[in-house]
């Protein structure tokens, strides 16, 4: 089936770093959005993406539905400790079917 | 609080065994969804549902069965037909939007696991 292909798939970084990650598709995406997964939990969504070009922010999260619409990034300025889980795109592919997510990238914090 | 409430958090399972994974939402949200999660593998659909008495395969539904006999209660069963069922098991839900463009929200999670 569709996949969407997130990068990179892991990270080790030094609390106080900025964070960068992305999520692209072969096919044209309507909606972008991200969710954070915790260790043993469920994911929760972080933000919301629904027109070309929409840079969003939520606290030191940020962002951006990719003008082509076949990509989306998600920044995190100045990382602290409780930043490190798996965070997943995801987006519905086709006109009636439920959404698609990404392997998900992992994100560790080192203080 | 409105929310998805799964239980058990952790179950175990003969081999040969049928188990159901209970999900239940008070977010009066018409949809609902059953997701696999294996590591590395990112989230899988197993079964949806967008309405009462009505649900579809997603990309994994072989070995699984599932009912939506009430609007808050989608439960899921591993049946002794799913030969690797060890994974961890996400229920959501959503409001219907255009094209399933509508967020979903995430229960805790079943750790399934075989004996």
């Amino acid at each position: 089936g569709q996949q969407l292909n997130q990068s990179p798939q892991s990270m080790f970084i030094q609390e106080g770093e900025d964070v960068s990650m992305n999520c692209t598709s072969s096919s044209i995406f309507n909606t972008w959005l991200w969710y954070k997964q915790d260790p043993g939990e469920g994911p929760v969504l972080l933000i919301a993406l629904y027109k070309a070009g929409e840079l969003t922010s939520n606290g030191r999260l940020t962002a951006q539905f990719g003008i082509t619409r076949k990509d989306s990034f998600l920044n995190i300025s100045a990382s602290i400790p409780s930043d490190v889980g798996i965070y997943f795109c995801a987006g519905p592919v086709r006109g009636n079917t439920p959404l698609v997510f990404g392997k998900g990238t992992r994100l560790s914090v080192i203080a | 609080d409105g929310g998805i409430t799964q239980s058990p958090k952790y179950l175990f399972r003969k081999e040969g065994q049928n188990v159901t994974l209970s999900c239940e939402q008070n977010l009066n949200h018409d949809a609902m969804y059953w997701y696999r999660q294996d590591p590395g593998q990112g989230l899988r659909l197993i079964y949806y549902s967008q309405i009462v008495n009505d649900f579809q395969k997603g990309d994994i539904a072989e070995g699984y069965s599932v009912s939506r006999e009430k609007k808050e209660s989608f439960p899921l069963t591993v049946t002794s037909a799913q030969k690797n069922p060890t994974a961890f098991y996400l229920c959501a839900s959503s409001i219907l939007g255009v094209a399933f463009n509508q967020p979903q929200h995430f229960g805790d999670g079943t750790r399934l696991s075989i004996l």
